[in-house]
């Protein structure tokens, strides 16, 4: 079955930098996208981006532009989502997500979702 | 960027009501548009894709409806499981998420 694993919990300070991985498992990595989605405590969730592991192409959510990069590791079946110069704001639940349509087809929705990973920005 | 309005932003009902949230598009979105289901420290699950197509495993009282700017979810037949806050998701340009409705016990 299709299985998202996420990174471990990290606390940051403000002005540094986090990585979270997603390792994919349960199906052929190169087929499907990978998004990342956050939630932070009590409000909505905010789509970041994604990255096509195929290829490595990537487009970014102008709210993230300059700060957030996807990357991935074919031979790992991993995609990685860092975001850079953190503030408190950024203290969220990141997910990696895959829609249920291949790549290249509309995006119709994420049927799969990592664990999520608890980025708490703090001083 | 699309902006997502939802509507209402929560409500209460008792179980075996009927449920209608609404969500509206800035813009045309042309059926891209899914609904998701979260539970209070779970990851959202999946109800509605392209406006109105069931996914898999989903129980039929969920059905979704709309086009262009305009979408409906509604739950026909309310259960206790069905208490959570329900997000609508556009994917015709980029991807945006609207604000949520809870729904909670009357």
């Amino acid at each position: 079955q299709v299985q998202l694993v996420q990174s471990g919990a990290e606390v940051k300070k403000p002005g540094a930098s986090v990585m979270v991985s997603c390792k994919a498992s349960g199906y052929t990595f190169t087929d499907y996208t990978i998004h990342w989605v956050r939630q932070a405590p009590g409000q909505s969730l905010e789509w970041m981006g994604w990255i096509i592991p195929a290829n490595g192409n990537t487009k970014y959510s102008q709210n993230f532009q300059g700060r957030v990069t996807i990357t991935r590791d074919t031979s790992a079946t991993t995609a990685y989502m860092e975001l850079s110069s953190l503030r408190s704001e950024d203290t969220a639940v990141y997910y990696c997500a895959r829609p249920r349509s291949i790549a290249g087809r509309p995006n119709e929705g994420f049927d799969s979702w990592g664990q999520g990973t608890l980025v708490t920005v703090s001083s | 960027d699309i902006q997502m309005i939802q509507s209402p932003s929560s409500l209460s009902a008792s179980v075996g009501d009927r449920v209608t949230i609404t969500c509206r598009a800035s813009q045309s979105i042309n059926r891209n548009l899914n609904w998701y289901q979260q539970k209070p420290g779970k990851v959202p699950n999946l109800l509605i894709y392209s406006a109105s197509s069931l996914q898999g495993g989903v129980p039929s009282r969920f059905s979704g409806s709309g086009s262009g700017t305009d979408f409906t979810l509604t739950i026909s037949s309310l259960q206790p499981e069905d208490f959570a806050t329900y997000y609508c998701q556009q994917t015709n340009t980029g991807d945006t998420f609207g604000p949520g409705t809870k729904v909670d016990i009357k």
